[in-house]
């Protein structure tokens, strides 16, 4: 699975839009991104998924460059409720059914204040 | 919208006594998963179980755990003699499929607190 690298932490205010990027140099031809969303005390939470250009959900949008080196989830005009921990992760299509475990890295802890 | 449903949330057992703890995938998906967060670090991969076999499982999941489907809609896992370090959010999940681009479905988790 390709490694990922995120901001550690992200703050904002309420009612602006918010993007957390995510580098994945070494994405596969077969990988799709997927993003998760974890609160408190709480399991993670699948936001949205992509493989290329943009891709957009009643929740968040995903913009995926040409060279898919990198993604970047969107977050429009974020309410407290949004603070969280986003997870970038990256994996294949095809695991087989033997190699479906998904790999969390830190994630990005995005602090939303008043 | 479906849920994964854990129980108990919070579960306090003493060092070396067995626990098991519980999930309920939803109903139509048919593979699962167990994870764990110790507090205040990553979410780590524990096993994976498909047709009623472990498909996967890490490091972590070493002889002290097992997981069963006892029915057709409980999972289980079973930490056989409880360590301090075994101290942490227990979470299943769930997938129609075992690939990433269907998303998984995680439960709410289960604490558990080994004293």
């Amino acid at each position: 699975l390709a490694k990922t690298t995120q901001p550690i932490s992200m703050d904002s205010y309420e009612g602006q839009e918010v993007n957390i990027t995510c580098s994945h140099n070494n994405i596969a031809t077969n990988d799709y991104i997927t993003w998760y969303q974890q609160f408190p005390s709480q399991g993670p939470r699948f936001i949205i998924q992509g493989y290329k250009t943009k891709v957009t959900n009643e929740v968040a949008s995903l913009f995926i460059p040409a060279d898919r080196k990198s993604s970047t989830l969107s977050l429009p005009r974020v309410s407290l409720s949004d603070t969280a921990v986003y997870y970038c992760l990256v994996g294949d299509l095809n695991y087989g059914g033997s190699q479906g475990n998904l790999i969390f890295g830190k994630g990005t802890k995005l602090s939303v204040k008043p | 919208e479906p849920e994964v449903t854990q129980t108990p949330s919070h579960q306090v057992t003493q060092m070396g006594q067995e626990v098991i703890l519980r999930c309920v995938p939803i109903s139509n998906h048919l593979y699962f998963y167990w994870y764990r967060q110790i507090l205040g670090q990553k979410v780590e991969f524990l096993v994976s179980f498909y047709n009623n076999e472990i498909s996967e499982k890490s490091e972590i999941f070493d002889d002290q755990f097992s997981v069963e489907r006892p029915d057709g809609s409980n999972f289980t896992l079973k930490i056989r003699s409880t360590k301090l370090e075994d101290s942490a959010m227990y979470f299943c999940a769930s997938s129609e499929a075992d690939r990433v681009n269907y998303g998984y479905t995680f439960g709410s988790g289960t604490r558990l607190t080994v004293v």
